[in-house]
């Protein structure tokens, strides 16, 4: 089966730094994606990658491993506004979208 | 300019009844979804559809229907409403083909409550 794994929950401080883990199995792949999710709200497109290694952009950093199955979102220099749960994607062979059920971060003061 | 509307936001009504939600988006992409996001947050595809090919989630029951009158609109009926159908029901759009990434744009959402 395909399967998307991502912490529950997790707690950091503001200014400091956080990793969100992601860890795929799926049939194919064609890219993973990150997306944002505050309350209440529609997810919005955080970063896209398809190739091993590290996309930046801005504060937030995203990190691919294939033949690891393995992906994390890098949010540095957090604020309060990064408070939000991050959704986890995974593109298969056939260009559906299998999600993880999203990792609620909550920034503390 | 929304990239990607649906209305109702908010829909609460009674067992049994048959409602429906539209979406439409402006953005000339050749695929639409449909999501259910349940009180755990976890969003679940329903169904996506492009001008030749409608692809449904097996598990959703059949008394969810989508109905596209052309590329740009992708509209949700629900007959004989149940109270588990309470969600938030998202509906989305994307180029998937290359050299598109297939980011996924998504409408604002509608509330559905069934009493």
């Amino acid at each position: 089966g395909q399967n998307i794994d991502q912490p529950t929950e997790m707690t950091a401080t503001e200014g400091a730094i956080v990793q969100i883990n992601c860890t795929y199995q799926t049939s194919g792949f064609n890219g993973l994606f990150w997306y944002q999710q505050h309350a209440g709200e529609a997810p919005t497109f955080l970063s896209y990658n398809v190739l091993d290694g590290l996309e930046e952009k801005g504060r937030f950093s995203s990190f691919l491993s294939r033949s690891k199955g393995y992906s994390y979102l890098l949010l540095k220099e957090l604020q309060m506004k990064d408070s939000a749960s991050y959704l986890c994607a995974v593109m298969d062979s056939n260009y559906q979208l299998i999600w993880g059920a999203g990792t609620k971060l909550i920034i503390k003061p | 300019d929304t990239a990607v509307s649906q209305t109702p936001k908010y829909l609460v009504t009674q067992m049994g009844n048959d409602k429906s939600i539209k979406c439409e988006q402006n953005l000339g992409h050749d695929t639409m979804y449909w999501y259910k996001q349940d009180s755990k947050k976890f969003l679940k595809i329903m169904f996506s559809y492009n001008n030749k090919e409608l692809i449904i989630n097996e598990t959703v029951p059949n008394r969810f229907s989508p109905k596209s009158p052309d590329k740009a609109h992708l509209n949700l009926h629900i007959n004989s409403l149940e109270l588990g159908d309470s969600a938030v029901y998202f509906c989305a759009s994307s180029h998937i083909r290359e050299p598109n990434t297939g980011e996924l744009f998504f409408g604002e959402g509608s509330r559905l409550t069934v009493l």
